[in-house]
């Protein structure tokens, strides 16, 4: 077995503000990915990595970088906050970009003042 | 418009009882992945898909990917059964393992 962990849990931000969320995983997967869900709503793929230093945009790229440092890291940047913004960023793994499920880690909670 | 439609969107059960979640593609998929979100927010892992039915305890889910859809079958419902369930399917063509996700069912099991 294994875990992906998500630091913060919760982030509160200021509008305009550069925001950076970390996620680690020990299943030794080699995909993993940044969803964004918005309350009463699914998740949206973000970004995603197939191996270290490999980024592939998702749907809602826009307005975030990504960076995957090495095999078991993949942090996500919210390049400027908006104001009012609330919304749970969710990260994910698989062992690779074919057909396996996805483990997702607890989340971290963004709230933008 | 949405590939993947995800119905109900809100479920209302009593203790024991039991009833069906589905999703229908507009699409070809793949595979198909269902989680329930718990009132923490984390996403458990119930099934993965890409043919055929798989059944873990009360929970059943069927994938039929030449018709289309998906559906999860929850039976003698437990409140702890309560919670977010989502489907989440896998499109061909894509690289990565692109998943998407339908809107949710919000399950309530009350005694």
């Amino acid at each position: 077995g294994g875990i992906i962990t998500q630091t913060p849990k919760f982030l509160i931000g200021q509008e305009g503000q550069k925001l950076t969320l970390k996620c680690q995983q020990n299943f030794n997967h080699d995909t993993m990915y940044w969803y964004r869900q918005d309350s009463g709503k699914g998740l949206r793929l973000i970004y995603y990595s197939i191996t270290e230093n490999d980024l592939q945009k998702g749907d809602l790229s826009e307005g975030y970088d990504a960076s995957r440092e090495k095999k078991s890291s993949f942090s996500l940047t919210v390049t400027s906050a908006q104001k009012n913004e609330m919304a749970v960023f969710l990260c994910a793994s698989s062992i690779w970009g074919g057909q396996d499920t996805q483990y997702f880690g607890p989340g971290t909670r963004l709230l933008v003042l | 418009g949405d590939q993947v439609e995800q119905s109900p969107s809100a479920l209302s059960l009593h203790e024991g009882t039991g009833s069906a979640l589905r999703c229908n593609f507009t699409t070809t998929m793949r595979a198909v992945q269902w989680f329930q979100q718990n009132s923490r927010g984390s996403l458990i892992n119930l099934f993965y898909l890409a043919s055929g039915t798989k059944e873990n305890g009360r929970l059943k889910s069927t994938f039929n990917s030449k018709e289309s859809y998906s559906t999860l079958h929850i039976r003698d419902a437990q409140l702890e059964d309560s919670g977010t369930y989502f489907c989440a399917a896998d499109g061909y063509g894509s690289s990565g393992n692109k998943l998407i996700f339908g809107i949710g069912t919000l399950l309530s099991v009350k005694p």
